[in-house]
């Protein structure tokens, strides 16, 4: 049972436009990951949020946590092939074990 | 490159076999955990070691099993393949800086039951 569910599952996008993708969880979480896998390699860590209504931004990327602590998004502006791969969420309890969602598969084309 | 080094990078077996999977974590760190990766299933936690102990059990199914060694490389046996048990299987190694924990995946093993 996925305690995670990420939306949309897929999105397929032209470079120069905006997206985002949403984490959502009935759980509530002492932080949220989100990761970007491209094929073939593990997935990387992108950022990590602790604190409820948290707002992060790495370039062209913004991560929000929600005020409860029980959903998250991320934003891309401004999208770019480099931008493609599988975005992962993941949540962390209290021994550091994380919780994957499923993943949105982000496909930017040129 | 995260530092986390696993081999093989690809296994094809036949079912009913047993396979053995390595992992060496990034120099210094003490936990090491596994992942399954399949279609159908996203990322799962398999299982947790800490500085050679059991630390966490996951979605590990009876058939595998794992272990940590004293130089704190890990190994994941796999046994009574099933065509099921096709996927990728990641390992991760931690550290933990200002509370926070963050994982470092190695490239994986892409594992193949036919």
């Amino acid at each position: 049972t996925q305690l995670l569910e990420q939306s949309p599952q897929f999105l397929s996008i032209q470079e120069g436009e905006n997206l985002t993708v949403y984490c959502n969880s009935s759980s509530v979480f002492s932080s949220l990951q989100w990761y970007r896998q491209e094929p073939g390699e593990g997935p990387v860590l992108l950022v990590t949020v602790v604190t409820g209504g948290e707002v992060k931004k790495l370039k062209r990327l913004t991560f929000q946590f929600g005020d409860a602590r029980k959903d998250s998004s991320l934003h891309i502006t401004a999208a770019q092939p480099g931008d493609t791969g599988l975005y992962l969420c993941a949540g962390s309890d209290s021994w550091g074990k994380l919780q994957f969602g499923a993943g949105t598969q982000v496909v930017v084309t040129p | 490159d995260s530092g986390v080094t696993q081999t093989p990078k690809h296994l094809i077996t036949a079912t009913g076999q047993r396979v053995t999977l390595r992992c060496s974590p990034r120099s210094g760190d003490l936990s090491v955990y596994w992942y399954q990766q399949s279609l159908d299933q996203g990322l799962q936690f398999l299982i947790q070691y800490y500085n050679g102990e059991e630390r966490a059990k996951g979605n590990i199914l009876e058939r595998f099993s794992a272990q940590q060694f004293p130089d704190l490389h890990s190994e994941l046996n796999l046994s009574s393949l099933e065509l099921g048990d096709s996927a990728l299987y990641f390992c991760a190694s931690s550290v933990v800086a200002g509370g926070l924990e963050t994982q470092y995946f190695g490239p994986g093993t892409r594992l193949l039951v036919l």
